[in-house]
């Protein structure tokens, strides 16, 4: 089975300043999707970033990137020019693409990141 | 574009009784997912329906259970609720039209307490 671990369960950055969390998985499986997604205190779970295992290039979207490390099976997400907006649960997740598989994602517990003044 | 709409937002039970939830996915979704999310912990898969089908739940016991309807829309039922079923209950739809690598969209929740 698969598993998502992220270490960290909470951080802290300074507005304007850049932050990375930290998230590993296990599989012996070659094909899957890697998410993060952001629960603010809204409870509503958005997407953040999604990245293909076969793609070698990293995912970026606006202030949001992430460091896919395919064999070390590490996938972190990096967030620039941090906004008090950004405060909130991240939650990494894994999903398989082998044919027959539930298609469910697989989380993460979350890291709680809060943005200081 | 309407989002994934769930009710009610809240829920307060009794331990022994039954509740319901229910979850309308995105219009043109097929694909509904349940998670539980309990204080302090991840996102816990619960079920999955796709076309009206269940096509896979998670490890949970058989009083966990639910539907979907001919439009998509779902609905999650706990029998002789326990106390530690409260938890926030997500929904999440995914259209598979987008293919694989489609994303879930997930929505506001619904908060079950049970005393």
């Amino acid at each position: 089975a698969q598993t998502v671990t992220q270490s960290q369960p909470e951080m802290s950055v300074q507005e304007a300043e850049t932050v990375t969390l930290s998230c590993t998985y296990d599989t012996s499986e070659s094909d899957y999707y890697l998410f993060w997604y952001k629960q603010p205190p809204s409870r509503q779970m958005i997407l953040v970033i999604r990245q293909e295992a076969y793609k070698q290039q990293n995912a970026t979207e606006n202030r949001f990137s992430v460091n896919f490390q395919k064999a070390a099976k590490s996938f972190s997400l990096k967030i620039s020019d941090s906004q008090l907006g950004d405060a909130a649960m991240y939650f990494c997740a894994y999903r398989s693409e082998k044919t027959g598989t539930a298609s469910k994602l697989t989380f993460g517990t979350g890291t709680r990141l809060q943005v200081t003044l | 574009e309407a989002g994934v709409t769930q009710s009610p937002t809240h829920l307060i039970k009794t331990r022994g009784q039954q509740a319901t939830l229910r979850c309308s996915p995105i219009s043109g979704h097929t694909s509904v997912y349940w998670y539980q999310q309990a204080l302090g912990l991840g996102l816990q898969f619960l079920l999955w329906y796709d076309e009206g089908e269940e096509r896979n739940r998670g490890n949970f016991p058989p009083r966990f259970s639910g539907r979907q309807f001919p439009n998509y829309s779902s609905e999650l039922n706990v029998n002789a609720l326990e106390l530690e079923d409260s938890a926030l209950y997500l929904c999440a739809s995914r259209s598979g039209l987008q293919g694989s690598g489609s994303p879930l969209h997930f929505g506001n929740g619904t908060r079950l307490t049970v005393t």
